[in-house]
């Protein structure tokens, strides 16, 4: 059984701060890595991909992959309340539909 | 780009009807369309596979007669909730993927049944 592990939270942040989201993943064969936003009762919308182990930034998002731990994770520098929702972690469970295996979501609020 | 839409948003309909859900990739060619279902404070949960013109892929606990999924084309997938029951309430969501990895979601339809 293919698993993804979030913690779910709340993470409260101020206003400003990081936001440090982290998610794990049992399978060592994945190869790709997501991360949704999805607020309250809203679908999912895509932040950010990474495929490769490092750290992969765009804007205020930054996405970290290590490949060795099976671990990923987002960061969100100067946050702001509107980022405030629940961030799930995706792992791609392979095959040639590219199935993605979702995390349970982590819930950030970030204060004002 | 990637825009994928849903129709209708919300449906209410009586005990033992049927509801068919549609999902439209708008801009670009879907190889292959999810269909997902999210219960209040509960993740997403996969319930099937579809790729045009190929019989949909359910997931373990689905039951593809009363979940069924036509892809007739590239940019439409349907997905019609037969005989539905009050435990079928729930938050439906398609996504479309478009020859890369990368899904992209629609806007879901919440769907309740009285």
């Amino acid at each position: 059984q293919k698993e993804v592990e979030q913690n779910s939270g709340p993470l409260s942040v101020p206003e400003g701060a990081i936001a440090s989201l982290n998610c794990t993943y049992s399978d060592r064969g994945s190869q790709s890595f997501f991360w949704y936003r999805q607020y309250s009762g809203k679908s999912p919308e895509l932040i950010m991909f990474i495929y490769s182990n490092g750290d992969k930034e765009d804007g205020r998002f930054t996405a970290q992959l290590n490949k060795a731990s099976q671990y990923v994770s987002l960061l969100i520098r100067d946050s702001q309340p509107s980022d405030s929702a629940t961030y799930l972690c995706a792992v791609n469970s392979g095959g040639s539909n590219y199935k993605l295996t979702f995390g349970k979501g982590t819930l950030l609020t970030v204060n004002p | 780009g990637a825009v994928v839409s849903q129709h209708p948003s919300r449906v209410i309909c009586k005990s033992g009807t049927s509801v068919k859900i549609e999902c439209r990739s708008l801009d670009f060619q879907a190889t292959t369309m999810f269909w997902y279902r999210q219960f209040p404070k509960q993740s997403l949960m996969l319930m099937a596979t579809s790729n045009e013109g190929s019989k949909a892929t359910y997931e373990q606990g689905v039951e593809k007669d009363k979940f069924l999924i036509n892809h007739a084309s590239l940019t439409l997938s349907t997905l019609t909730v037969t005989s539905a029951h009050p435990e079928d309430s729930s938050f439906y969501i398609c996504s479309a993927r478009n020859g890369e990895e990368t899904q992209y979601f629609g806007p879901g339809t919440r769907l309740l049944v009285l």
